[in-house]
């Protein structure tokens, strides 16, 4: 069982690229998020989805895109690199429903852009 | 909407000190609570969480949180530090809305001095 796969874990991009953040999970889990972490800041969240085809933005959504076309999968891609989206991101998955269910987090991916 | 707040974002204690991270949150809604921690350049491991079966929470590691409606707090106890503890804790909070979005505190550094 390997929980939340990321991929890659250190990338280097320079400004004005794209790319894409790939995150797995086999749990079979709904919910699904995307989270950058900036010392300070915390967690923020960025997309979110509650199940294949279904996403929604978080609080910082600017210059990320996100789909879901299957359970298992949910990339995060940045559609023009800027400095400040350097920071380490967090895939996280969960249960639905009421059940009050943690996030399962992926390893995170530490990016970093010049 | 849903926030949580963390009051100190560095902590310090000595070895076998008590440890006390504050947490408040604020919901409209029964909140779902959550304390994650994350140790250095790793992701996020779940504590403990709060789903309203009991007030107190014990969690992993001995560590264990209170729920106080009246104060709208759940603060993060362990009776006796160990070098092993030294971590950044999150507070979390999250909605039993459809959405189910888990939002973080801001963090908290947790050193443990010998």
């Amino acid at each position: 069982n390997a929980g939340v796969t990321q991929t890659p874990k250190f990338q280097v991009l320079k400004t004005g690229q794209s790319m894409t953040l790939q995150c797995a999970q086999d749990m079979n889990h709904e919910y699904m998020s995307w989270y950058r972490q900036d010392p300070g800041m915390g967690l923020r969240l960025i997309h979110y989805s509650v199940g294949a085809g279904i996403t929604d933005q978080g609080e910082v959504p600017n210059g990320y895109n996100v789909s879901r076309s299957t359970t298992e999968d949910f990339p995060l891609r940045l559609l023009s690199a800027a400095p400040s989206q350097t920071s380490v991101y967090f895939c996280a998955s969960s249960y639905g429903g009421t059940g009050g269910y943690g996030y399962t987090f992926g390893s995170g991916t530490r990016l970093t852009v010049v | 909407a849903q926030s949580v707040t963390q009051l100190g974002s560095h902590v310090s204690v000595s070895e076998g000190a008590l440890v006390l991270l504050r947490c408040n949150y604020s919901s409209s809604v029964p909140p779902y609570l959550f304390w994650y921690v994350q140790y250095p350049n790793q992701g996020l491991q779940l504590l403990l969480k709060y789903t309203s079966a009991a007030t107190l929470v014990k969690g992993i590691n001995g560590f264990e949180a209170e729920f106080k409606k009246s104060e709208t707090s759940f603060h993060l106890t362990k009776p006796s530090a160990h070098m092993s503890d030294a971590a950044e804790y999150f507070c979390a909070v999250r909605s039993s809305g459809a959405t189910n979005k888990l939002i973080f505190g801001t963090g908290t550094l947790l050193a443990v001095q010998p």
